[in-house]
């Protein structure tokens, strides 16, 4: 893969339980990203980490909860979700300089498939 | 506000013949712009960007795309499709103005018949 390491691969969950995804990045990059993606629709952005600070939350429910412990890991943690939240979800990192708009690229981990039943 | 468009849902070319993903944007500023790939099952994969010079980029894998800053467009081409180039493709665009993030396109179905 990329460098961008995300665990489990799968995961099968009632809507009342509790689960947390974890993505682990080996490239030495300051920022990293949670993404959704759902069939026939574009990625959406979630959060994003940036020197372990969380600098953007798009209106996420908050049954959605992350964690950046270091720059290295970053963590989603699960909640009650609905059915509608099935989805694959990505985990992105990326150097991103403190100043300036990036033109780096991302990386992306393979993504944990997300079944909510 | 940033963003991206990617007019066709699927394109189907033959093996050995030039291909074209289209990609239209609009930001404020300037753009850096992306394309990335994404097979069965797995994240997706940079193949290339622009962020200012000469308007025609080489990335990965033979591919290769257009900047037009007329036709605000950033089309990914290759002179000669593999069947292994099959895959879902994804134009993204960044404003180059300080605290805006990455937007996606909707995405593009390639499929190269044998």
């Amino acid at each position: 893969e990329t460098g961008v390491t995300q665990t489990p691969r799968h995961l099968v969950m009632g809507m009342t339980n509790k689960k947390s995804l974890k993505c682990e990045q080996h490239l030495g990059h300051n920022a990293m990203y949670w993404y959704k993606q759902s069939a026939k629709k574009p990625l959406e952005l979630m959060f994003v980490y940036s020197l372990e600070e969380r600098v953007e939350n798009n209106s996420v429910p908050s049954r959605f909860s992350p964690e950046c412990p270091n720059s290295s890991h970053l963590f989603l943690h699960l909640h009650t979700l609905q059915p509608e939240d099935s989805a694959l979800y990505l985990c992105a990192s990326s150097q991103d300089p403190a100043t300036r708009a990036s033109y780096n690229e991302q990386f992306f981990g393979p993504g944990t498939r997300l079944t909510v039943l | 506000a940033q963003s991206v468009a990617q007019p066709e849902d699927q394109v189907n070319v033959a093996e050995g013949n030039p291909l074209t993903v289209k990609c239209t944007y609009s930001v404020s500023g300037n753009p850096y712009l992306f394309w990335y790939v994404q097979y069965p099952n797995r994240g997706l994969q940079f193949l290339l960007k622009y962020i200012t010079g000469d308007n025609l980029v080489k990335g990965s894998y033979g591919f290769e795309a257009e900047f037009n800053k007329s036709q605000t467009s950033f089309h990914l081409k290759k002179p000669s499709a593999l069947v292994s180039d099959s895959a879902l493709y994804f134009c993204a665009v960044r404003d180059d103005n300080y605290g805006q993030n990455f937007v996606f396109g909707p995405g593009t179905r390639l499929s190269v018949l044998p």
